[in-house]
């Protein structure tokens, strides 16, 4: 079945540690992205990519990094440099790369990240 | 920017209750879209919808896309207890806004 697949479901990570969160999706989607949600609030972008080998800024970008070297893949390093990074990331797919017009969102399951 | 107003927050209901719940926007939205999201999980689209006035079923729950396209609403008939979750609007105009999430809690 078509999907989107996220690692680790769970990570801890000590301050001052960098980490990556894997998204793989076999949708054949071209759009991809990453959110952020923390309780009580709505999902916010960090980033996002619409093609291979590019990718902009979201809301939040601050403190995270990321890669689009293939089409099915698009990890996010959250950095030292994100002062509060415990939260729960969402990466999410999109068949209309559009920043405009109907980008229904497929998501995957979410990695929780824990800052001890 | 653009803003989405998601309400009510969170919901207490008992098992057989319908729900509603609803999105307002500060500016006009071309498509309205409604997911749900169980714990600890990923958002599943429930309903989209693309033009003014639509109204859209999916099982027992039934989207309507407002006439001005700056708000929507989301209905649950008959409520189970798998209903429980947190279910998000989300708007496209320049881009995709997601509301602050309604938490729905069914008792037996």
């Amino acid at each position: 079945d078509g999907g989107i697949t996220q690692s680790p479901k769970y990570l801890f990570r000590k301050e001052g540690q960098n980490v990556t969160l894997s998204c793989e999706q076999n949708l054949n989607h071209d759009a991809m992205y990453w959110y952020r949600q923390d309780p009580g609030q709505g999902l916010r972008l960090i980033y996002y990519s619409q093609i291979v080998n590019d990718f902009q800024k979201g809301d939040i970008a601050e403190g995270y990094s990321v890669s689009r070297e293939k089409k099915e893949s698009f990890p996010l390093t959250v950095t030292s440099a994100q002062k509060n990074p415990t939260a729960f990331y969402l990466c999410a797919s999109s068949a209309i790369t559009g920043v405009s017009g109907a980008n229904v969102l497929t998501f995957g399951a979410g990695s929780r990240l824990t800052v001890l | 920017g653009q803003q989405l107003n998601q309400s009510p927050q969170s919901m207490f209901i008992q098992e057989g209750e319908d729900v509603s719940m609803n999105c307002t926007s500060s500016s006009i939205f071309n498509t309205w879209l409604w997911y749900k999201q169980d714990p600890g999980e990923g958002p599943v689209l429930l309903i989209a919808l693309y033009k003014a006035g639509e109204l859209t079923s999916n099982g027992r729950l039934t989207a309507q896309f407002g006439i001005t396209r700056k708000d929507s609403f989301l209905n649950i008939s008959a409520s189970i207890p798998s209903d429980v979750g947190i279910y998000f609007c989300a708007g496209t105009a320049s881009k995709l806004t997601f509301g602050t999430g309604t938490r729905l809690q069914v008792t037996l």
